[in-house]
């Protein structure tokens, strides 16, 4: 069964950087096309950005408030994802996770969750 | 982008009740790619549905998911106490992929 595991959040000032860590225990993590979502406080769920795998062409994809700030990356032989966080607004703040896609009727959707990692970014 | 629309925002009902949560997209969701997750106070999403009628692995037969094109209907034929919590309709047949607002089943 899939666990992922995250790490890097905490408390950053307007204007900073922020890296977060997923670690993915499963067997199939080079294969799996991996993706951010976030929560602002007592707000819903905000797609971020996805990272297919590599024999799927490595590309990303991202949502337009984070375009050119946040960066998804991979490192295959530790089965960890990155969300590299730059230039980070206060409307920024919220519960980060990261996610391991599965195969869903063809498509490719969010089939595990880590548990969460709050990113606070003070103005 | 496709805006998803959740109606309504929230519903109070008893256990044992039927619930039927409506999700209404701005245009075709490409190959019916619509999926469903419920949410629990302070836990990780949990994915229901998939592909706008398949259940995921482990999730009980009283929730059903149907529709196509730009109407979808997420269904629990009979509340369990385990069952109140926020449900998210997503779509993710085009990018960026988008959540509807969610819709809050409580207890009355």
């Amino acid at each position: 069964e899939v666990q992922l595991v995250q790490s890097g959040g905490g408390l950053v000032k307007s204007g900073g950087s922020l890296r977060l860590s997923c670690t993915d225990s499963g067997l199939t993590f080079s294969k799996s096309w991996m993706s951010w979502v976030r929560q602002a406080p007592g707000k819903g769920l905000e797609w971020v950005g996805r990272l297919k795998s590599k024999p799927d062409g490595g590309t990303t994809d991202y949502a337009a408030p984070v375009k050119g700030r946040f960066t998804i990356s991979r490192d295959d032989s530790i089965s960890t994802v990155y969300l590299q966080m730059n230039s980070l607004k206060a409307e920024d703040t919220g519960i980060y996770y990261c996610t391991t896609e599965r195969s869903c009727g063809g498509g490719s959707c969010s089939a595990y969750w880590g548990q969460g990692t709050l990113v606070t970014v003070s103005s | 982008e496709i805006v998803l629309t959740q109606s309504p925002g929230t519903l109070s009902l008893s256990p044992g009740e039927r619930v039927t949560l409506s999700c209404r997209a701005s245009q075709s969701v490409t190959s019916n790619y619509l999926a469903w997750f419920q949410q629990k106070p302070g836990q990780v999403p949990r994915l229901l549905i998939y592909g706008a009628s398949s259940r995921a692995t482990g999730i009980p037969d009283r929730f059903s998911g149907s529709g196509s094109g730009t109407d979808f209907t997420l269904t629990i034929s009979r509340l369990e106490p385990e069952d109140f919590a926020v449900y998210y309709c997503q779509q993710y047949g085009s990018s960026p992929l988008t959540f509807g607002g969610g819709t809050k089943v409580e207890i009355k």
